[in-house]
């Protein structure tokens, strides 16, 4: 069975400040990672993905991840957040067969002014 | 905007009745996703269709169904509703492949009183 931890339920950072938002998954074969943020009252919107390839993956609104293999890592991060970008955010991972989605338990990113 | 659409956005109602949840996945795409996000439970996937066929099944209770019609739009019934199916229901599209991407429709609020 696969699953995927975020241990912070929140997050706070200055605005202009880096941020990071942490995953770590468990899943038998190949992993297929996701990050997704959800806006108060709005679906989930996909931010970037890792299938193979690069470690470093970029996504929307000047996001990345790191993927770490060793440590099971897909740790989500930005270098200059913004005020915008509080949200709760949802990492995600999903099986060989290409059918569900398991996602962790959400961190909740707030960036103060 | 993903180009999923679900309806309705809200929906009310009592303990014991049957409601029927839509979804209109994204043009082109043939797999369509059902998950349930409430805050005891968090995001939990409950259903898989391909192309009209059931294709993966999670953690749906027995008085939920689901189907995915020719035109490709799925439909969640949900019976004999009790106060813990509150919840916010989200659809979800996907290309085919391991690699798709899931996109995310804007989900409906249920309340059930």
């Amino acid at each position: 069975a696969q699953s995927v931890a975020q241990p912070e339920d929140q997050v706070n950072v200055a605005e202009g400040n880096p941020l990071t938002v942490k995953c770590t998954y468990s899943v038998s074969g190949n992993p297929y990672l996701f990050w997704y943020v959800q806006y108060p009252n709005r679906g989930l919107q996909f931010l970037l993905k890792y299938i193979t390839g690069d470690n470093l993956v970029k996504g929307s609104y000047g996001f990345e991840a790191e993927f770490n293999k060793s440590q099971t890592s897909f740790h989500l991060k930005k270098p200059s957040a913004l005020v915008s970008d509080s949200a709760l955010y949802f990492c995600a991972v999903r099986d060989d067969a290409g059918n569900m989605l398991t996602f962790g338990g959400g961190t909740r990113l707030m960036v103060k002014p | 905007d993903s180009g999923v659409t679900q309806t309705p956005k809200h929906l009310i109602t009592a303990t014991g009745q049957r409601v029927t949840l839509r979804c209109s996945p994204r043009s082109g795409d043939l797999s369509v996703y059902w998950y349930q996000q409430s805050l005891d439970q968090g995001l939990q996937f409950l259903i898989q269709y391909y192309n009209g066929e059931e294709r993966a099944k999670g953690n749906i209770l027995e008085r939920f169904s689901a189907q995915q019609f020719p035109d490709l739009h799925s439909e969640l019934n949900l019976s004999s509703l009790e106060l813990g199916d509150s919840a916010l229901y989200f659809c979800a599209s996907s290309e085919m492949g391991t690699s798709g991407t899931q996109y995310f429709g804007p989900g409906t609020r249920l309340l059930v009183l």
